[in-house]
């Protein structure tokens, strides 16, 4: 069964640094979305996308974060300058057209802001 | 803002009992509305959903209920078993945008 994917699975990053975090949506899924989870806590929405434009972000979702689909396949979160609030455990997810809304969750990449 | 409200925070149960979950929500305009089951350390797994034309769904031993007049769900779980064991989030979303909003989590411990 296809599963949403993402890399990497661990990342550690310094205070001030820029953030790519990379995930790939089931393959004919066509609604992307970004979530975050800091450890112990709910999970808190980002973002969610739809051919190829933002349709929802959050408050949290500030002008330091930013998403991109580069191709037909890659959905990218980017953190321009991470703060240590920022880290969190980071989950991508999918959706299918015939049943919008359902959304299928990657592994999720841990985030270490030092 | 939105809002998604959930109790139990926390739920011990003995083995074969029944679970109930409750939660509510703000946005008259959500009409989705799924459940999440999270086991330590792994991705939020969709466990049933239920849209805002019905007001009952099953699935086995899970079963959901909405009340769109009150902004009302709720989760079942009869016969529950040591392996239901987890964290469990609703959440509400409006599929016009996809905003997703989740409650705040009940961790469930079913005791052998």
């Amino acid at each position: 069964e296809p599963e949403v994917t993402q890399t990497p699975s661990h990342q550690v990053t310094q205070m001030g640094q820029e953030v790519i975090l990379r995930c790939v949506p089931i393959s004919n899924h066509l609604y992307f979305y970004w979530y975050r989870q800091i450890l112990g806590q709910k999970v808190e929405f980002l973002v969610s996308f739809y051919n190829n434009e933002i349709s929802e972000k959050s408050e949290i979702f500030d002008d330091q974060f930013s998403v991109e689909r580069p191709d037909g396949s890659n959905f990218t979160l980017k953190i321009r300058s991470t703060k240590l609030e920022d880290s969190a455990m980071y989950f991508c997810a999918s959706s299918p057209r015939e049943r919008s809304g359902e959304q299928f969750f990657g592994p999720g990449t841990r985030l270490t802001v030092l | 803002g939105e809002n998604v409200e959930q109790h139990p925070s926390t739920l011990s149960v003995q083995e074969g009992d029944s679970a109930v979950i409750k939660c509510t929500y703000s946005d008259s305009a959500s009409n989705y509305f799924p459940w999440y089951k999270q086991e330590l350390g792994k991705r939020p797994q969709l466990i049933i959903d239920i849209r805002s034309n019905v007001g009952e769904k099953k699935d086995q031993r899970i079963a959901v209920t909405l009340n769109k007049t009150a902004k009302h769900f709720s989760l079942h779980i009869t016969e529950t078993q040591p392996e239901d064991s987890a964290v469990y989030f609703c959440a509400a979303l409006n599929t016009g945008g996809f905003k997703t909003i989740f409650g705040a989590g009940t961790r469930l411990f079913v005791k052998a």
